[in-house]
């Protein structure tokens, strides 16, 4: 069955420094999205993608994060300068479309370690 | 704005009996979609449940079963005979069709442990 990947599972970095946490959403899905959880926290959105564009972000979602589609099958969240409350665990999800809409499904996510 | 609350935040129960996690939702929107999803220890989250607020007909799938009750803006999972492997956190979330791109809300999650 097909799966939405995220890689890698694991990052360590130093604060200041720019992340890239990749993701590889079901083929033929249309929408996309990132969410954040802090460790014992629930989850949270972030940002939804449609047709090569933000659709909504959260407050969340600060000039410091970005995302793009670089090619067909990669769907990738970047952070800027990263801090350290910005540790967390990233969760990539897609979504087909009518009319299975509203079914998304979740990568195993990122957890990312800011230092 | 869409809310969703899970009042448990823990729960601690003996195998084999019985366990309810409540969640109450809010939105102003007459479509929107309810889940379940479960959180192991190994961080991942997996759906366990979606439905509609048009079908408001229970549901069981094997030792699961889910009460929607609009009337009460409610969507409560019960696990029958509960085992050690349900021990994780479970999620309640919403997702407005009309008002808010269906973009998931969560709720705070109830950690559930089932002891030996």
């Amino acid at each position: 069955e097909p799966e939405v990947t995220q890689t890698p599972s694991h990052q360590v970095t130093q604060m200041g420094q720019e992340v890239i946490l990749r993701c590889v959403p079901i083929s033929n899905h249309l929408y996309f999205y990132w969410y954040r959880q802090i460790l014992g926290q629930k989850v949270e959105f972030l940002v939804s993608f449609y047709n090569n564009e933000i659709s909504e972000k959260s407050e969340i979602f600060d000039d410091q994060f970005s995302v793009e589609r670089p090619d067909g099958s990669n769907f990738t969240l970047k952070i800027r300068s990263t801090k350290l409350e910005d540790s967390a665990m990233y969760f990539c999800a897609s979504r087909p479309g009518w009319p299975r809409d509203n079914e998304q499904f979740f990568g195993p996510g990122t957890r990312l370690t800011v230092l | 704005a869409q809310k969703v609350t899970q009042a448990q935040t823990e729960i601690s129960v003996v195998e084999k009996e019985d366990v309810t996690l409540d969640c109450v939702y809010e939105t102003r929107d007459t479509t929107y979609y309810l889940f379940w999803y479960k959180q192991p220890p190994s961080g991942e989250l997996v759906f366990l449940i979606r439905r509609n607020s048009f079908d408001e007909q229970n549901e069981i799938s094997g030792r699961y079963s889910w009460n929607f009750q609009k009337s009460t803006s409610s969507f409560n999972f019960t696990i029958t005979a509960s085992q050690v492997v349900d021990s994780a956190v479970y999620f309640c979330a919403l997702s407005e069709a009309e008002t808010s791109g269906s973009r998931l809300t969560f709720g705070e999650g109830t950690q559930l442990t089932v002891n030996p």
